[in-house]
């Protein structure tokens, strides 16, 4: 089945660590979006990649690195510099970033939660 | 960055009963999304609305964009305890060059049997 797969569903950080979030989609989309959810509030956009090889910051990218090496993979590095990591993130899809207008469709989202 | 007015932030009603659920923005978008997301996963897109004035519906959901293209409501008819969860606007607007999404901050809906 198409789709969009996010790895691992559960992830603990110790202080001070890097960790990076799978993301991977079978779809054939051009782009690719991360976003951040906390309790209580809408999506907030971290990156989002067009194109192979090519991405954007969104309105939260401090402290967040991502890369767009394949078509398919779109990983997340929350780093040590994201003071406040805890949070549900959520990968997105859609044909491309056009005014085609495509919609997003999400991936099952990994939470982070800080030892 | 910018947030959608979405409200009712939270409902509680009968199984049966009939829901609706609007969005509102000082800003035009291009698109508008709804989206339901359950306990521990992704959003899941319901609805898509790409025209002023367009009404949708899906099975027992109906949307609209509104007229103005800062607005749009969703309704939801003889509501079914699986209608439990987070429901989501979403407007889709041409930002730098890019189609970006702003989200409101979702309405909680409870489904008493």
């Amino acid at each position: 089945d198409g789709g969009i797969t996010q790895s691992p569903k559960y992830l603990f950080r110790k202080e001070g660590q890097n960790v990076t979030l799978s993301c991977e989609q079978n779809l054939n989309h051009d782009a690719m979006y991360w976003y951040r959810q906390d309790p209580g509030q809408g999506l907030r956009l971290i990156y989002y990649s067009q194109i192979v090889n090519d991405f954007q910051k969104g309105d939260i990218a401090e402290g967040y690195s991502v890369s767009r090496e394949k078509k398919e993979s779109f990983p997340l590095t929350v780093t040590s510099a994201q003071k406040n990591p805890t949070a549900f993130y959520l990968c997105a899809s859609s044909i491309g970033t056009g005014p085609s207008n495509q919609p997003q469709h999400f991936g099952d989202g990994t939470r982070l939660s800080i030892l | 960055g910018q947030q959608l007015n979405q409200s009712p932030q939270s409902m509680f009603i009968q199984e049966g009963e009939d829901v609706s659920m609007n969005c509102t923005s000082s800003s035009i978008f291009n698109t508008w999304l709804w989206y339901k997301q359950d306990p521990g996963e992704g959003p899941v897109l319901l609805i898509a609305l790409y025209k002023a004035g367009e009404l949708t519906s899906n099975g027992r959901l109906t949307a609209q964009f509104g007229i103005t293209r800062k607005d749009s409501f969703l309704n939801i008819s003889a509501s079914i305890p699986s209608d439990v969860g987070i429901y989501f606007c979403a407007g889709q607007r041409t930002q730098g060059g890019s189609e970006k999404l702003v989200f409101g901050k979702g309405m909680k809906l409870t489904v008493n049997p």
